[in-house]
C-alpha cells in the first residue's frame, strides 16, 4: 500500500524487545495510526492505535513521532507466539486498508 | 459467545460455478467487510457495508457480489466472472467505521479446480 512503508521482515530473540518501524508520511491530520497482526492462517488481530501521543496497552506500546510521519510498535518481551505479520496503516472513517506488513520471526 | 463466524473453513468448487461464502456476526456491529488474501500478500478489500441494506465496492470488487439484508449477515458470492478465485477469504466486522478494533473470522480457503 503506497500509504505506508514497513520492512518486509525482521528477527527478534525471544525475551528481547521487538521494535517494528513504520513510515506513514502522507498521514492526514484526522487519521489514526493502527497496528494489527496476523498469525499464520488466521484473521488479523487488533493490537493498538494512536493519534499523536504514545500509547500502551497489555499487548504493546506505540511510539509516534512528533510530525506523525512514522511510528514504532514495541513488543517489550517478545515470545515465540508473537511470530506473525504486523500491519501498520493510517485510517480515519474508512475501511481498514492493509498493506504487506512486516513478518516478525521470534527466535528461541 | 459473541463473535464472527465464517463457513465453511475449506471450500472446493469447479471452475465456472458460483459459490457463496457465509459470514455471520452476533456482535451487533454495523460495519462488515470482505477481504481476499493471496499467498504471501496482504489483505485486499473486496466489498464493505457500513449499514444494513447498503454496501460499497472495495479495491477488487470485479467478479464478486454481496448482500446485506440483515445486520448480522454479509454473504459473499464469488461468481464465474472472477478470473482467479482461488484464495483465502476473510470477513470482518466492527461497531462502526470510527472504531479502531475490527474482529475477523477464521477465514474460508476457496479452491477452484
Amino acid at each position: 500500500d503506497a500509504k505506508t512503508t514497513q520492512p518486509p521482515s525482521m528477527d527478534c530473540a525471544e525475551g528481547r524487545a521487538a521494535n517494528l518501524p513504520c513510515n506513514h508520511s502522507t498521514i492526514s491530520g484526522n487519521e489514526y495510526v493502527y497496528w494489527y497482526r496476523q498469525i499464520h492462517s488466521q484473521g488479523p488481530q487488533y493490537i493498538i492505535h494512536g493519534l499523536k501521543n504514545n500509547e500502551t496497552n497489555e499487548m504493546a506500546s506505540l511510539i509516534i513521532t512528533e510530525d506523525r510521519k512514522s511510528s514504532t510498535l514495541i513488543l517489550p518481551h517478545a515470545t515465540l507466539r508473537d511470530t506473525a505479520v504486523y500491519y501498520c496503516f493510517p485510517s480515519g472513517n474508512t475501511p481498514l486498508v492493509f498493506g504487506k506488513g512486516t513478518r516478525l520471526s521470534v527466535i528461541a | 459467545d459473541g463473535g464472527i463466524t465464517q463457513s465453511p473453513k475449506y471450500l472446493f468448487r469447479k471452475e465456472g460455478q458460483n459459490v457463496t461464502l457465509s459470514c455471520e456476526q452476533n456482535l451487533n456491529h454495523d460495519a462488515m467487510y470482505w477481504y481476499r488474501q493471496d499467498p504471501g500478500q496482504g489483505l485486499r478489500l473486496i466489498y464493505y457495508s457500513q449499514i444494513v441494506n447498503d454496501f460499497q465496492k472495495g479495491d477488487i470488487a470485479e467478479g464478486y457480489s454481496v448482500s446485506r439484508e440483515k445486520k448480522e449477515s454479509f454473504p459473499l458470492t464469488v461468481t464465474s466472472a472472477q478470473k482467479n478465485p482461488t484464495a483465502f477469504y476473510l470477513c470482518a466486522s466492527r461497531l462502526h467505521e470510527r472504531r479502531p478494533e475490527a474482529f475477523f473470522g477464521q477465514g474460508t480457503r476457496l479452491t477452484v479446480v
